[in-house]
């Protein structure tokens, strides 16, 4: 399967306990975005990255949340001391970058679904 | 600080129909626009890309239009089946910080749940 991937699927967590997400974008693709989505909502655009650099953060996305992409290949996404309205679905999205002239179009992963309790 | 709006919230036709969902942005400096499709628990599908100066996009049952200047786009989806049945989103690209970075983040309505009836 060469689309993206999200892991874990599922995580039930209780409230202050860290927890990290992984995603595995479209291997050619260089740029890869969060986004955090709860019931009923669109999918909120959370930080973006363009190969390893970090090139834009909401202020969504508090001190506690912290996001990587070490290589320029996989991601994390790591949430300290969560709070109960941190559950949400987060997605994990990949797309080539504007500068390759191609259909900027974004894939999307599974999601990891979070619930802190 | 682009908004995005979908109306209606949700939709209920007959099989068979032809229907319309609409998208409207409030800021026209938009990169590209992007209608998805997302399944109850699932992640989005991509549906239809449009680049900011393009008119329309089409593919097979469905038909996307964009009016940048008056901050508009319609998905058309015609023949409806009970398997087009889901949320539909768009999101609007914002144009990006320069020609290092075109095309910044992705905006996204709250979506249109369509229902189609047997």
């Amino acid at each position: 399967d060469t689309g993206v991937s999200q892991n874990p699927r599922h995580k039930i967590t209780k409230r202050g306990q860290n927890v990290t997400f992984r995603c595995d974008p479209i291997s050619e693709h260089n740029r890869l975005y969060w986004y955090r989505q709860t019931l009923g909502q669109g999918p909120e655009f959370l930080t973006y990255f363009q190969n390893e650099a970090q090139l834009e953060k909401s202020r969504l996305l508090s001190d506690r949340f912290s996001a990587e992409r070490p290589k320029g290949s996989f991601s994390t996404l790591e949430i300290q001391r969560t709070e109960q309205g941190d559950s949400a679905m987060y997605l994990c999205a990949s797309s080539l970058s504007p500068a390759f002239r191609r259909s900027y179009e974004q894939y999307f992963g599974p999601g990891t679904r979070l619930t802190v309790t | 600080k682009q908004e995005v709006t979908q109306i209606p919230a949700a939709l209920s036709v007959p099989e068979g129909e032809n229907l319309v969902l609409n998208c409207s942005f409030t800021d026209s400096a938009i990169y590209n626009l992007q209608w998805f499709r997302q399944d109850p628990g699932k992640g989005l599908t991509s549906l239809l890309l449009i680049q900011s100066s393009q008119r329309e996009q089409t593919s097979g049952r469905l038909n996307a239009s964009l009016d940048k200047s008056s901050g508009r786009s319609t998905l058309y989806i015609a023949a409806s089946q009970p398997g087009d049945s889901a949320t539909y989103l768009c999101a609007v690209t914002s144009m990006g910080s320069g020609q290092a970075s075109p095309a910044g983040k992705s905006t996204f309505g709250d979506g249109t749940t369509l229902t189609v009836k047997p």
